[in-house]
């Protein structure tokens, strides 16, 4: 089946420190999603990319999707304690979301 | 803004019973999708309904079913639970399948726990 590799599996930062995580794909992807996700809570929604290329931001948070459509980044800027959390990409082939496997992010203050 | 709601949060079940769980979609939303998440794993995708209709089905075992309502809540039936059912739950809607609405909001989840 279809699957994402993503990467890397866990950062420890320094707060105030920029943070770059990416997606790849074996396929093409239509649609790109990154969340977050605290301990035992449901998956927020952070960045939705639609177009080849694109790069969206949100506050601190930037993604781009892929030129190939095979791939997608996250950078966070200036990392702050509250940003501790697993990001996870996802990726939509049909109607259901296919995620990759997290990245934990610890940050000290 | 109103959120996906799930209910109940936590359900403590025994092995071979049988657990419903159960999903409001945002207002307004009319697909709703189904996902679980064991413990250090990234969510699976179960099912997923557009318009009461099932539109996709993954890995759900048959042990399992769900149906959409008329007024869009969703239901996930799960009979004989096995140990390795213990798991959280998550619901999330969307608008459609299709376009702009691919954006999918999660619900707080359900920790089912079996012993």
């Amino acid at each position: 089946g279809q699957q994402l590799n993503q990467s890397p599996q866990s950062m420890f930062i320094q707060e105030g420190e920029d943070v770059s995580m990416n997606c790849t794909s074996s396929s093409i992807f239509n649609t790109w999603l990154w969340y977050k996700q605290d301990p035992g809570e449901g998956p927020v929604l952070l960045i939705a990319l639609y177009k080849a290329g694109e790069l969206t931001s949100n506050g601190r948070l930037t993604a781009q999707f892929g030129i190939t459509r095979k791939d997608s980044f996250l950078n966070i800027s200036a990392s702050i304690p509250s940003d501790v959390g697993i990001y996870f990409c996802a990726g939509h082939p049909t109607g259901k979301l296919i995620f990759g496997q997290g990245t934990t992010l610890q940050v000290k203050p | 803004a109103a959120g996906v709601i799930q209910s109940p949060r936590h359900l403590i079940k025994e092995k071979r019973e049988t657990a419903t769980l159960k999903c409001y979609p945002i207002p307004r939303h009319d697909t709703v999708y189904w996902y679980q998440q064991g413990p250090g794993q990234d969510p699976q995708f179960l099912i997923s309904f557009y318009e009461k209709m099932q539109s996709d089905k993954g890995s759900i075992p048959d042990r399992f079913s769900a149906q959409q309502f008329s007024d869009y809540h969703s239901e996930l039936n799960m009979s004989s639970l096995e140990l390795g059912d213990s798991a959280l739950y998550f619901c999330a809607s969307s608008l459609g399948v299709k376009g702009p609405s691919y954006e999918q909001y999660f619900g707080p989840g359900t920790r089912l726990t079996v012993t």
